[in-house]
């Protein structure tokens, strides 16, 4: 079946700090790949998303690029800010049809300080 | 532009009542999905609609949990005789179809917390 792993945090980073997301999956087929933020309290918001391998997902200063070949989507940024606190989630879909549907990683929580 | 919409946002319930959650789509999206999300983890597919018909559901969905979207359009998620192992946020989706790429969008959850 389908499964993401992303690296466990908590992360926790200085501001204007380069930030690096680990994402890897498994999954048959050709999956879409996402980055969903969820602030506190809130729900999910899709942040970026790639639909193919060498595909670049880029929003708000973030980037992922999907390797098929590492199987893998690290999310970056190149410089972050406080309000870049929140919990980042990566998710991948199957290759469609009938059964869609997100699967997720269990999130990594970034902190990032003044 | 409405997104997707959940009520109530936060309900407090004691062990053996039943709750209902009601999830308003973003309109024109044929798709409607329910996860279930705990406390330090991602979230978990329960079960999605297409129009109205209910297409999959998860083994995490037990008896206890029923979900309907009639006339697909809002769709009520139903869970009788809470335990407490059922606190847990309540996501709702919608997306416009299944098709690959597809943007799944959430609405804000519904937290419950069974007492």
């Amino acid at each position: 079946g389908n499964s993401v792993t992303q690296m466990e945090g908590p992360v926790t980073l200085s501001e204007e700090a380069f930030l690096t997301i680990n994402c890897t999956y498994t999954a048959t087929g050709y999956p879409s790949l996402f980055w969903y933020v969820q602030y506190p309290g809130e729900g999910l918001q899709l942040l970026l998303k790639a639909t193919k391998a060498d595909d670049k997902g880029s929003n708000k200063g973030f980037e992922a690029t999907y390797r098929k070949e590492t199987t893998s989507f690290h999310l970056e940024k190149g410089s972050v800010q406080v309000s870049d606190s929140a919990v980042y989630f990566c998710a991948l879909t199957n290759s469609g049809g009938s059964n869609y549907k997100l699967t997720f990683g269990k999130g990594t929580l970034l902190t990032v300080n003044p | 532009d409405t997104g997707v919409s959940q009520n109530p946002r936060h309900k407090i319930t004691k062990r053996g009542q039943n709750v209902t959650f009601r999830c308003d789509p973003i309109s024109e999206h044929n798709r409607l999905y329910w996860y279930r999300q705990t406390l330090g983890q991602g979230p978990e597919f329960l079960t999605y609609f297409q129009n109205e018909a209910q297409l999959e559901k998860s083994r995490l969905l037990s008896d206890r949990f029923s979900a309907e979207r009639p006339k697909g359009s809002f769709s009520t998620l139903e869970i009788q005789r809470t335990e407490q192992g059922d606190s847990a946020m309540y996501l709702c989706a919608s997306s416009l179809r299944g098709g690959t790429g597809n943007t799944i969008y959430f609405g804000e959850g519904s937290w419950l917390t069974v007492v």
